[in-house]
């Protein structure tokens, strides 16, 4: 079956614009996880959702970056007034409600600030 | 969750099979034992996890040892396409992130 897309798959920004990341999960997940991959460094959690509940906001790095997650199904990760450090690859991974959760990631999408 | 700890960099001659160890000696109960990888400029790709037996899948195999301190994952016939960062994570058996770290770069030679 498809698993989770991400788009776009690049982003090229110039520094203090407002940027708009589209996570869609594997159809009947209900968990979504963000995480970021900067150049040369490890992957660093973000954000999770799961189903209707408070999502785990506790690795956004700022308060300019914010998600929301529509539906129970697609989410949006929006980075307001860009800095050329949150350059980096924008990772989503999602997860069945049923058995361990494991994640399955999409290709992520590679942000550059300018 | 648990820390782990592998090494860095691993070499595999193509065909051969290719033994990727990971210690997590503070391991608790109710943790398993995910390995992923990522190959350059893709997202990760889960391979495989356990939580006490040993596990095998079409792509890998995983042997866990009965203390469950460390545990090595088995790519029983390298190819080129196995060249990857791969990672070992403990996580607790609930939802919640999953904590990389630096993973060991291995790199399959003809």
């Amino acid at each position: 079956g498809a698993g989770v897309s991400q788009s776009p798959s690049n982003k090229v920004t110039e520094k203090g614009k407002d940027v708009e990341l589209r996570c869609d999960p594997i159809s009947g997940h209900t968990a979504l996880y963000w995480y970021r991959q900067s150049l040369g460094q490890g992957l660093e959690f973000l954000i999770y959702f799961q189903g209707n509940s408070a999502p785990d906001k506790s690795g956004l790095p700022s308060d300019r970056f914010s998600a929301e997650r529509t539906g129970g199904s697609v989410s949006t990760l929006t980075i307001q007034r860009t800095q050329q450090e949150d350059s980096a690859v924008y990772l989503c991974a999602s997860s069945s409600p049923y058995g361990t959760d494991t994640q399955y990631f999409g290709p992520g999408t590679r942000l550059t600030v300018l | 969750d648990a820390k782990t700890t592998q090494p860095p960099s691993m070499d595999c001659a193509e065909g051969r099979a290719a033994n990727l160890p990971c210690n997590h000696s503070t391991i608790s109960g109710n943790e398993y034992v995910y390995w992923y990888r990522q190959i350059h400029s893709q997202g990760p790709q889960y391979i495989i996890h356990g939580l006490k037996n040993n596990e095998t899948n079409e792509m890998a195999s995983l042997i866990i040892t009965e203390d469950r301190k460390s545990s090595t994952l088995i790519l029983p016939h390298a190819t080129l396409r196995d060249t990857a960062v791969y990672y070992c994570i403990v996580k607790a058996d609930s939802w919640g992130k999953l904590q990389f770290g630096a993973g060991t770069q291995v790199v399959v030679t003809p």
